[in-house]
C-alpha cells in the first residue's frame, strides 16, 4: 500500500492555465506538507497543514493555494501558471508538527509531481 | 531562517569504503536532524534521524550530532553501488519548518 500518494505524476501545461495536484496519505498522520524542488534539486517547504489548519505559509505567490478537506488529503491549486513554476512538487506527511523533539515529526514523502509549464 | 550547508560534491568512493557526509546549520535552537536519501527521479527517503548529541547507528549508517559545533554528519560504511544517490541533510526547530541542504551526490565505484 502506498503511504503517501500524489496525482498526477506528470503535468504538462501552457502558461496561464490553472492546475491542481492532489495528495493523500494513509498513515493516519496529522500533518501534511507541500515542497517544491527546483531544477537545482533544492527542496523548499511551501505549506504545512496540521489537522486541516494552515500552519506554515512560506513566501509563496498567492497564485498557489493549498486546501485540506480532511487530515488525509492536501491539495495544491495553482492559478495562472508561469514558466518559473516548472519544478517537482512533493507532498509529505508526519505524525505531528516538525519541531518537536520527537520521532513524530519524521516526514515521509510522496512520489512527486513533475510540473512542466510551456 | 535556518541555513543548512552540506559539503559540496560529488563524492566518489570505491565499493566497500566509507563515505563521509557533512552538514552544518546556522540556527542554534535547531532540535531535530535528519538524513534523507534521494535517488535520481525519485522522492526523498528518510534514512536517519537524530535528536541528541553523539552517535546513532542503523545498519551501515551512522549519524553523528554535535550541537555545540552545529554539525551533523553521516557515515556510510561498506559502501555499495546501491548507495549511489543524493543525500540531503534536514534540520528543524520550533518553527515547524524542515530546512534542507542542497544535497551531496555520492557515487560508489564498483
Amino acid at each position: 500500500d502506498t503511504a503517501v500518494s500524489q496525482t498526477p505524476k506528470y503535468l504538462v501545461t501552457q502558461m496561464g492555465n490553472d492546475k491542481s495536484i492532489k495528495c493523500e496519505q494513509n498513515l493516519g498522520h496529522d500533518t501534511m506538507y507541500w515542497y517544491k524542488q527546483d531544477s537545482k534539486k533544492f527542496l523548499k517547504i511551501m505549506f504545512s497543514y496540521n489537522n486541516k489548519e494552515l500552519i506554515i505559509n512560506e513566501t509563496v505567490p498567492n497564485r498557489f493555494s493549498p486546501k485540506s478537506p480532511d487530515k488525509a488529503h492536501l491539495n495544491l491549486h495553482i492559478n495562472s501558471l508561469e514558466l518559473g513554476d516548472s519544478a517537482v512538487y512533493f507532498c509529505a506527511s508526519s505524525q505531528d508538527l516538525a519541531g518537536e523533539w520527537s520521532s513524530y515529526n519524521e516526514q515521509f514523502f510522496g512520489p512527486g509531481t513533475r510540473l512542466t509549464v510551456l | 531562517q535556518k541555513e543548512v550547508e552540506q559539503n559540496s560534491g560529488p563524492l566518489s568512493v570505491p565499493e566497500g569504503a566509507i563515505a563521509s557526509l557533512n552538514c552544518t546549520y546556522s540556527d542554534r535552537v535547531s532540535q531535530s536532524f535528519f538524513w534523507y536519501r534521494q535517488y535520481s527521479g525519485k522522492s526523498p527517503e528518510l534514512i536517519m534521524s537524530i535528536y541528541s548529541n553523539g552517535d546513532k547507528e542503523d545498519g551501515r549508517f551512522t549519524a553523528q550530532l554535535n550541537k555545540a559545533s552545529q554539525y551533523v554528519s553521516l557515515l556510510i560504511r561498506d559502501s555499495q553501488p546501491s548507495d549511489s544517490a543524493t543525500y540531503l541533510c534536514a534540520v528543524t526547530a520550533d518553527d515547524y519548518k524542515l530546512s534542507f541542504g542542497a544535497g551531496t551526490t555520492v557515487t560508489v565505484r564498483a
